[in-house]
């Protein structure tokens, strides 16, 4: 079966524009993970879901941060009035609590 | 979250066994020990999960002595496609909602032809 995938791959944006960020997690897994990993860096936690509510949101680095899930499926991350603090490799993963978690190949957003 | 102290780098010929330790002293009573695989450019992948003594799957075998302040993942004759960050990481898996994981730096493992 398909994997997580993520779109875009690569995105180039100018400071001050807002990006969406989608992922499409393995149909059935009901949890569903975004991480942020800065260049030579480990990953960042930035929120979770079971199913459409997100119980954990902890890591979202500001109020510009907001993601949504619907259908318990599709996941959006958006990122409103971008700074070049916020470049790096967005990942999603998913699940099947409390199984290993399976990520996406991310996308590499870029603030110029 | 329990802390995990790895070495930062590790370079080893091919088809010699490599074995990375991870240190976790803090390590509570309901953690797990999970490692991680990850390749350039691409997302972080399931490696192997334990508790406590020994488990092996196809890819790796992860060692935990009694105390559980640290575990050893060991990679057997690797080859050059093992070249990789690999990740420890220690928590409460079986606590619904606090799966999230906590990455650290990693170990950036090289092996050389």
């Amino acid at each position: 079966g398909a994997g997580v995938s993520q779109s875009p791959s690569n995105k180039v944006t100018e400071k001050g524009k807002d990006v969406e960020l989608r992922c499409d997690p393995i149909s059935g897994h009901t949890a569903l993970y975004w991480y942020r990993q800065s260049l030579g860096q480990g990953l960042e936690f930035l929120i979770y879901f079971q199913g459409n509510s997100a119980p954990d949101k902890s890591g979202l680095p500001s109020d510009r941060f907001s993601a949504e899930r619907t259908g318990g499926s599709v996941s959006t991350l958006t990122i409103q009035r971008t700074q070049q603090e916020d470049s790096a490799v967005y990942l999603c993963a998913s699940s099947l609590f409390p199984y290993e978690q399976y990520f996406g190949p991310g996308t590499r957003l870029t603030v110029t | 979250l329990a802390k995990t102290t790895q070495p930062i780098s590790m370079d080893s010929y091919e088809g010699q066994e490599v074995n990375i330790t991870c240190s976790h002293n803090n390590i509570a009573t309901n953690d797990y020990i999970t490692w991680y695989q990850q390749f350039p450019s691409q997302g972080p992948r399931f490696i192997i999960q334990g508790y406590k003594t020994k488990v092996t799957n196809e890819v790796a075998s992860l060692f935990i002595p009694a105390d559980r302040k640290s575990s050893t993942l060991s990679l057997p004759r690797v080859s050059l496609s093992d070249t990789a960050v690999y990740y420890c990481l220690v928590g409460d898996i079986t606590y619904f909602g606090n799966e999230k994981l906590t990455f650290g730096t990693g170990t950036r493992l090289t092996i050389i032809p």
